[in-house]
């Protein structure tokens, strides 16, 4: 089956930028998301990128799209204490939602 | 944005019985709607696809008898622990799309389901 892939932990100083990155298999891959996941909480859509685009800014966060190498990332700029979450990567070809197991972001203030 | 809630928003009961968790759209017509389960510390897995006035579609290894899901009408499904046992114990999220495979999937806020 489809397989999505990120690292589980990343580590970053409050005001310095985070970058998550994710990894995929799929080749008919039409969209890719980010959600957040806060702790106890469900999943809030972040932001999410169309296959055909490299890049995408919405204010602090920038997601890159290298559809060759099935390589995704989000850049959150001026990372925040409140951004400390679990951050899932996902992507939506033919079939329903897949997820990577997640990336635990914590913040040091 | 569009709104998906679940009801309740944590359950504990006992081994033996039976338990069910609302989803319902609260602003959109929900073709259909898809009941994830997530362990601590892991990631989401699919459960089953449910449409309107159908079937649901099962995952593989997902027991369909233990995991009851109706999806009776636009705005609301229902998955139905039966029988819960304790390693059933998990936080259960649904989620919601408008005019069937659309491009964004609205997710409930997730119920933590506890067998004792």
């Amino acid at each position: 089956g489809e397989d999505v892939e990120q690292s589980l932990f990343l580590s970053v100083r409050e005001g310095d930028s985070s970058v998550i990155n994710c990894t995929y298999t799929d080749s008919s891959s039409t969209y890719l998301y980010w959600y957040k996941q806060e702790p106890g909480a469900g999943l809030q859509l972040l932001t999410y990128i169309f296959s055909n685009m490299d890049m995408k800014q919405d204010q602090r966060l920038t997601v890159l799209l290298n559809k060759k190498d099935k390589h995704l990332s989000l850049r959150i700029a001026d990372t925040q204490t409140g951004d400390s979450a679990i951050y899932f990567c996902a992507e939506k070809g033919n079939t329903p939602l897949v997820f990577g197991k997640g990336t635990r972001l914590s913040v040091i203030a | 944005g569009a709104v998906v809630s679940q009801h309740p928003s944590w359950v504990i009961c006992k081994s033996g019985t039976s338990v069910k968790i609302e989803c319902r759209s609260l602003d959109f017509q929900a073709t259909t709607m898809f009941w994830y389960r997530q362990f601590p510390k892991q990631s989401l897995m699919l459960m089953a696809t449910s449409n309107e006035g159908s079937k649901a579609t099962y995952e593989q290894g997902v027991e369909k008898d233990k995991f009851l899901i109706n999806h009776a009408s636009l705005t609301l499904s229902t998955l139905t622990v039966t029988s819960a046992h304790p390693e059933d114990s998990s936080f259960y999220i649904c989620s919601a799309t408008q005019g069937g495979q659309g491009r964004e999937q609205y997710f409930g806020p997730g119920t933590r389901l506890t067998v004792t």
